[in-house]
């Protein structure tokens, strides 16, 4: 049974970046839509954005040009990156496998524990 | 503001049936499937619905999905203390070319 494992500096201070990753584990890499979604404290869920195993990447519109995702398919690893952190990136960060349909995400049927980051001075 | 419009919460006593709603537009919910997720506060979310009305493997059939145009529907029968959770339905926008979820019901079991 896949599992989602993932990892990452819970503590920013403003200005630095947030690096996570999240490693595959028990399951086949290729197929899926590596995802990121994010949660602040008492709000919903928020996508990040998406890679797929031959590295096809979507961000959300309203986080790009901070976020960077990428893959390592050789460790079964995918990563997020979010330059610039504010205190409104303060959140649980969860990582997901995605499955997808006519090149777009369908469904999330796999799910990291989540991280939580928090930014303060 | 979410994409996805659900209501804030929803209570009911065990045993009973509820339903939880989910409205979009044309470019999301009435374009595409919908799919349906369980969060515990503290944890992960679950994926309890997907295309519409399929249950992943290990989910009770106490679960169902249905759409309907723009709207699309959860229902939970035999309510049980541990269903108590917030509840997301989640699809594709293609114009905002986003996966948009909404913005989650409360669900107390009384």
């Amino acid at each position: 049974q896949v599992q989602l494992q993932q990892w990452g500096a819970g503590l920013l201070k403003p200005s630095e970046t947030l690096s996570l990753t999240c490693g595959v584990y028990g399951g086949s890499f290729s197929g899926y839509y590596w995802t990121w979604f994010r949660q602040p404290p008492g709000k919903g869920l928020e996508w990040i954005g998406q890679i797929n195993y031959n590295g096809y990447i979507k961000y959300n519109e309203s986080l790009k040009g901070r976020v960077t995702v990428s893959i390592d398919t050789s460790n079964s690893q995918f990563s997020l990156k979010l330059r610039s952190v504010t205190a409104a990136d303060t959140a649980v960060y969860f990582c997901a496998r995605g499955r997808g349909r006519l090149f777009h995400l369908a469904y999330m049927d796999v799910w990291g524990n989540g991280t939580t980051v928090a930014v303060s001075s | 503001q979410s994409v996805l419009t659900q209501p804030p919460s929803i209570s009911a006593a065990p045993g009973q049936k509820v339903t939880f709603s989910c409205s979009g537009s044309s470019s999301n919910i009435g374009n595409d499937y919908v799919s349906w997720y369980q969060q515990v506060p503290g944890t992960a979310p679950k994926l309890l619905i997907y295309e519409n009305i399929k249950r992943p493997s290990g989910i009770p059939d106490r679960f169902s999905g249905s759409k309907s145009g723009t709207s699309a529907t959860l229902g939970i029968t035999g309510l049980q203390a541990g269903d108590e959770a917030d509840y997301y339905c989640g699809t594709w926008d293609s114009s905002l070319t986003t996966w948009v979820f909404g913005g989650g019901t409360k669900l107390t079991v009384l």
